[in-house]
């Protein structure tokens, strides 16, 4: 089946350390790949997403790209912010027009002034 | 653009009794999938509708349903609850059968009691 795996947290960092969040993948057939993210008591939001290998998907400063050889698509950030505390979930979905989102558990990130 | 709404924020209801969430897209959107979130399980995919019909379902008990209405909005029915139901019952929807991106609302937190 599809899965997702993401590193464990908490990540905490000081504000403008540089960020990665580590997700690999396993799937059949060729996902799109996407960063969601949760900030206390509200729903996802979109942060970025890849369609298809090499694409490299960016927001906010946020990037990401879809590797297909080593089945990832890490997130990074060159200098994060207080505001950037939140849990990041990484997920996709197949490419069969089915929208059923496979996630990982999610990582939490606490940013320290 | 108003995002996708969800009714009720909160609900607290006893074991055995059944509950209804309501769900409203994005206007335009045609989609909408439920997902439920707990701490044990994480993000699960629950079931998708497109245009009134169910187009996909995750590994749920029966007593997870729903619907889509003419106007795309969707509501999902949970009968005789069980402690476990407890979550945030998240509802996402996308534009098109053909598109992957979805948008989420901020959820509804069901517990019970």
């Amino acid at each position: 089946g599809n899965s997702v795996t993401q590193m464990e947290g908490p990540v905490t960092l000081s504000e403008e350390a540089f960020l990665t969040i580590n997700c690999t993948y396993t799937a059949t057939g060729y996902p799109s790949l996407f960063w969601y993210v949760q900030y206390p008591g509200e729903g996802l939001q979109l942060l970025l997403k890849a369609t298809k290998a090499d694409d490299k998907g960016s927001n906010k400063g946020f990037e990401a790209t879809y590797r297909k050889e080593t089945t990832s698509f890490h997130l990074e950030k060159g200098s994060v912010q207080v505001s950037d505390s939140a849990v990041y979930f990484c997920a996709l979905t197949l490419d069969t027009g089915r929208r059923a989102l496979t996630f990982g558990s999610g990582t939490r990130l606490q940013v320290q002034p | 653009k108003a995002g996708v709404t969800q009714t009720p924020r909160y609900l607290i209801k006893t074991r055995g009794q059944q509950v209804t969430l309501s769900c409203s897209p994005i206007s335009g959107h045609r989609s909408v999938s439920w997902y439920q979130q707990t701490p044990g399980q994480g993000l699960q995919f629950l079931f998708e509708y497109f245009s009134e019909t169910q187009r996909n379902k995750g590994n749920f008990p029966g007593r997870f349903s729903g619907r889509q209405f003419s106007n795309s909005r969707s509501e999902m029915n949970v009968s005789t609850l069980e402690l476990g139901d407890s979550a945030l019952y998240l509802c996402a929807s996308s534009l098109a059968a053909n598109t992957d991106t979805q948008y989420f609302g901020p959820g509804t937190r069901l517990t019970v009691l």
